[in-house]
């Protein structure tokens, strides 16, 4: 099992339409979960960091966080193009790494 | 500007030369990462410093790839006999302990 996984791409939503973006991780002690977004030939950019469980929302992104199930999501409200972009989940293991998922592209669709 | 800056953004080099990469970190940074990242996938952990201690290196690392943080601040990346599956855009963040990564432009590295 690869230490942090997200659903394969590409995902493709209208404009004005929800982004569901899902993560999961297999390190149990794992404290510390972040979401990046990476527009293409660019480096990843910090979207939001969670680090308890439920919901943090900041403007139209809102993570959600389940240590139980090991599970980590974003969402992205009222989608636009220019979110068009790789997003990335990274995660702090107990080892004190941080260690990316593979992505996951999304294209709004104007 | 005080992100984390990388040079050269670019290079091309031949089979089996040596190159070396340099990172600048955010100044209050104590943390510094390498990271490799090709098409398609996420960025693959390479090595990290705290100071000037390099804590840990990838298993995946061959003994080709090594790294410097000599006086805490920037580091140096350095592959020896390059080859041409190490082409890739390298990647160097920083943070304060293991707080959150702030990423540099990167390197893309092509060798022919």
């Amino acid at each position: 099992q690869k230490e942090v996984e997200q659903n394969s791409g590409p995902l493709s939503v209208p404009e004005g339409a929800i982004a569901s973006l899902n993560c999961t991780y297999s390190d149990r002690v794992s404290q510390s979960f972040f979401w990046y977004r990476q527009y293409s030939g660019k480096s990843p950019e910090l979207i939001m960091s969670i680090y308890s469980n439920g919901d943090k929302e900041d403007g139209r992104f809102t993570a959600q966080l389940n240590k139980a199930s090991q599970y980590v999501s974003l969402l992205i409200r009222d989608s636009q193009p220019s979110d068009s972009a790789t997003y990335l989940c990274a995660v702090r293991t107990s080892y004190d790494k941080v260690i990316f998922g593979p992505g996951t592209s999304l294209s709004v669709i104007p | 500007d005080t992100g984390v800056s990388q040079d050269p953004r670019h290079k091309i080099t031949k089979r089996g030369q040596n190159v070396t990469f340099r990172c600048d970190p955010i100044s209050e940074h104590n943390r510094l990462y390498w990271y490799r990242q090709t098409l398609g996938q996420g960025p693959e952990f390479l090595t990290y410093f705290q100071n000037e201690a390099q804590l840990e290196k990838s298993r995946l690392l061959s003994d080709r790839f090594s790294a410097e943080r000599p006086k805490g601040s920037f580091s140096t990346l350095e592959i020896q006999r390059t080859e041409q599956g190490d082409s890739a855009m390298y990647l160097c963040a920083s943070s304060w302990q293991g707080d959150t990564q702030y990423f540099g432009p990167g390197t893309r590295l092509t060798v022919l």
